[in-house]
């Protein structure tokens, strides 16, 4: 059982390039997300997906684009790569714990990302 | 804008002392997450508590919930050099599938 599976673990970029961070979880999750980490900042959430074909908007979606045409999984592209957006990112993955709506994630070991 | 704040935001203790954090957040919640994250490591899960509960124990782990002050402490007891890590609060309020994440406690456990 690999979990959730990030790729890829180290990406250098200029300003303008366009690139996709991929995800893939073998847990059958409905949920998935995507999170970006910066230092004094913690974990901010950008995009997240209740299943397949479904995808909204979390705290800092601008500049980022998802889709999920699977349950496995959950790319995340930048159009045009800006210096902002140097981060570490983590997937999660979730399904949804009983009637109280916990919601337990699953990540992956991170992306990081340099934009020059 | 951050649903939980942690406080301290850096801790450090010699191995076998007790380590306390804590967690404040803004809005009500329907539960409440504590995560750990080793350096240069993805989030683990460690415990969640209920709005309904107010205190959880998991093995050395002890966390309670206070709804009315809007705050959440995790203890660590007997703590060891292995525990060094940054600790994060989670919440759920209102869209369970939006968990959101306060800033963390960087800890260091001093062998």
């Amino acid at each position: 059982n690999a979990g959730v599976t990030q790729t890829p673990k180290f990406q250098v970029l200029k300003t303008g390039q366009s690139m996709t961070l991929q995800c893939a979880q073998d847990m059958n999750h409905e949920y998935m997300s995507w999170y970006r980490q910066d230092p004094g900042m913690g974990l901010r959430l950008i995009h997240y997906s209740v299943g397949a074909g479904i995808t909204d908007q979390g705290e800092v979606p601008n500049g980022y684009n998802v889709s999920r045409s699977t349950t496995e999984d959950f790319p995340l592209r930048l159009l045009s790569a800006a210096p902002s957006q140097t981060s570490v990112y983590f997937c999660a993955s979730s399904y949804s714990q009983g009637s109280s709506g916990a919601n337990v994630l699953t990540f992956g070991a991170g992306s990081r990302l340099t934009v020059l | 804008s951050q649903q939980g704040e942690e406080d301290p935001q850096a801790l450090s203790i010699q191995e076998g002392e007790n380590a306390t954090m804590n967690c404040s957040y803004k809005t009500s919640i329907n539960n409440l997450q504590w995560y750990r994250q080793n350096s240069g490591r993805g989030l683990v899960h460690l415990i969640l508590i209920r709005s309904n509960e107010r205190e959880k124990h998991s093995g050395r782990l002890r966390v309670t919930l206070d709804t009315s002050k809007k705050s959440s402490s995790l203890l660590i007891t007997a703590s060891r050099a292995a525990d060094t890590a940054s600790y994060f609060c989670a919440t759920n309020s209102g869209g369970y599938q939006k968990v959101t994440f306060g800033i963390g406690t960087k800890l260091q456990v001093i062998p």
